[in-house]
């Protein structure tokens, strides 16, 4: 089975720009979970997606938003891109059950740098 | 305030010893506990996962640990191999919204030959 895929894997770009991102989950599984990744905050979460609905939203500005589709990959958009917002997006995909066993399963990140 | 706290920020231990790193959470309600290994450049892989009533659990040689009355675990690493040398990230989960997620730093685990 393949794993959770991510693309692109790295990506550059510049002040106020805006960039989306995507996230392939492992067949079957319906629930998508955003990341992002830095060195001074460690692992800090976005949002989750669960059968195209947003089902978790982390503490994070307006900028950051996302969707997924029937097919239940994910897309997530981060608009004005701001020099803080350099970092590590991980996606990771789960069946989505909400039991306390709910195994979620990463991807290989995006490696995002602002200019 | 971060609400899960990990110990040692970083280690260094020799190949074939053993290690253990803790992880003291003030997440309440209290759904599971989860450890993650991150190697550099890849995503986090899942190696335990406990809920309130399990106490220990193991992983070929990564052993978690459990206690929920003091709100602490520990991840047990035996006989260390170079493959160990990763990131160690405790991740701890509310009962009201097990996707809400709160995480640790991480433990910066490297293992010399």
């Amino acid at each position: 089975k393949a794993g959770v895929t991510q693309t692109p894997r790295y990506l550059i770009k510049t002040r106020g720009q805006q960039v989306t991102l995507s996230c392939s989950p492992i067949s079957g599984h319906r629930s998508v979970s955003w990341y992002q990744q830095t060195p001074g905050q460690g692992l800090q979460f976005l949002f989750e997606y669960f059968s195209e609905t947003q089902r978790n939203k982390g503490n994070f500005p307006g900028r950051f938003s996302g969707r997924q589709f029937s097919n239940s990959r994910s897309e997530m958009n981060v608009s004005t891109l701001e020099l803080g917002d350099s970092a590590l997006y991980l996606c990771a995909s789960s069946l989505g059950l909400g039991s306390g066993t709910d195994t979620q399963y990463f991807g290989p990140g995006t490696r995002l740098t602002v200019l | 305030k971060n609400q899960v706290e990990q110990s040692p920020q970083s280690l260094i231990i020799l190949e074939g010893k053993n290690c253990t790193l803790q992880c003291n959470y003030t997440v309440s309600p209290f759904s599971n506990l989860r450890w993650y290994k991150q190697d550099t450049g890849r995503g986090p892989v899942s190696l335990t996962i406990m809920t309130f009533s399990e106490n220990t659990k193991s992983n070929r040689r990564y052993t978690a640990t459990l206690d929920a009355d003091t709100k602490q675990s520990s991840l047990h690493i035996t006989a260390s191999q170079l493959s160990d040398s990763a990131s160690y990230i405790c991740v701890v989960s509310e009962s009201r919204n097990d996707y809400k997620l709160s995480f640790g730093a991480g433990t910066t685990v490297t293992v010399r030959a």
